[in-house]
């Protein structure tokens, strides 16, 4: 089945203790990228990517780092969480037009 | 300023009525795709309907059309016979094609169904 995978689901962690969400997707897709959602803004994007090794900023790039290593894998990186990162984060592939999301990530941090 | 506008924040409508979905946005380019995506209540994000700047007519997808208005950069949702299963979270997003593939979102509308 073609499919975008986020883990975890769910996540609570602490101010500052370094976090990694997944993303992997099956479809062979080159564009992948990830989003936060909070009330009242939608969804905003952090980062993309247009293939491997090639990542560039979104419109909220601040407090995020990612890798592509490999076209399936978009790893989202939270090198010191600080709680104005709580938010729901989804990850999105797409071979030309259409988004395929994953079923996201709410974290929480403390 | 924002790039898509959804001046809605939340609608109602009765079951087996159409309802349109106002979207408004903003961009410089000549090429770009318009979409919508639902989010129902459990989470996940369910791509409706895809707009195409070059496309001359308006898109259609079931229940879902998309009225295409270029000049006045609006790209309106109608949902014809509104279902029970239609109440969700509604976003309009928008593809430039001048930043590679930065996607962009709006706000929402939330759609509530009224039996």
């Amino acid at each position: 089945e073609a499919q975008v995978t986020q883990n975890p689901r769910y996540l609570i962690t602490v101010t500052g203790k370094k976090l990694t969400v997944t993303c992997s997707q099956n479809m062979n897709h080159e564009y992948m990228s990830w989003y936060r959602q909070d009330p009242g803004l939608g969804l905003r994007q952090i980062y993309y990517s247009m293939n491997v090794e090639v990542t560039d900023k979104g419109d909220v790039p601040e407090g995020y780092k990612v890798s592509r290593k490999e076209k399936r894998n978009f790893p989202l990186i939270l090198e010191s969480p600080s709680p104005n990162q709580t938010s729901l984060y989804f990850c999105a592939s797409t071979p030309n037009e259409k988004l395929f999301f994953g079923s996201g990530t709410q974290l929480s941090v403390l | 300023a924002q790039k898509i506008t959804q001046t809605q924040p939340g609608m109602f409508v009765q079951e087996k009525e159409a309802v349109t979905l106002d979207c408004t946005y903003d961009t410089s380019d000549q090429s770009y795709g318009l979409f919508w995506y639902k989010q129902p209540s459990s989470g996940e994000m369910i791509f409706l309907i895809y707009q195409g700047s070059y496309d001359e007519q308006n898109a259609t997808e079931g229940r879902y059309s998309l009225n295409f208005q270029k000049a006045r950069k609006s790209a309106n949702l109608v949902i014809s016979a509104s279902q029970l299963g239609d109440s969700a979270m509604y976003f309009c997003a928008m593809r430039e094609g001048g930043r590679g593939q930065n996607f962009v979102f709006g706000p929402g509308t939330r759609l509530s169904v009224l039996p």
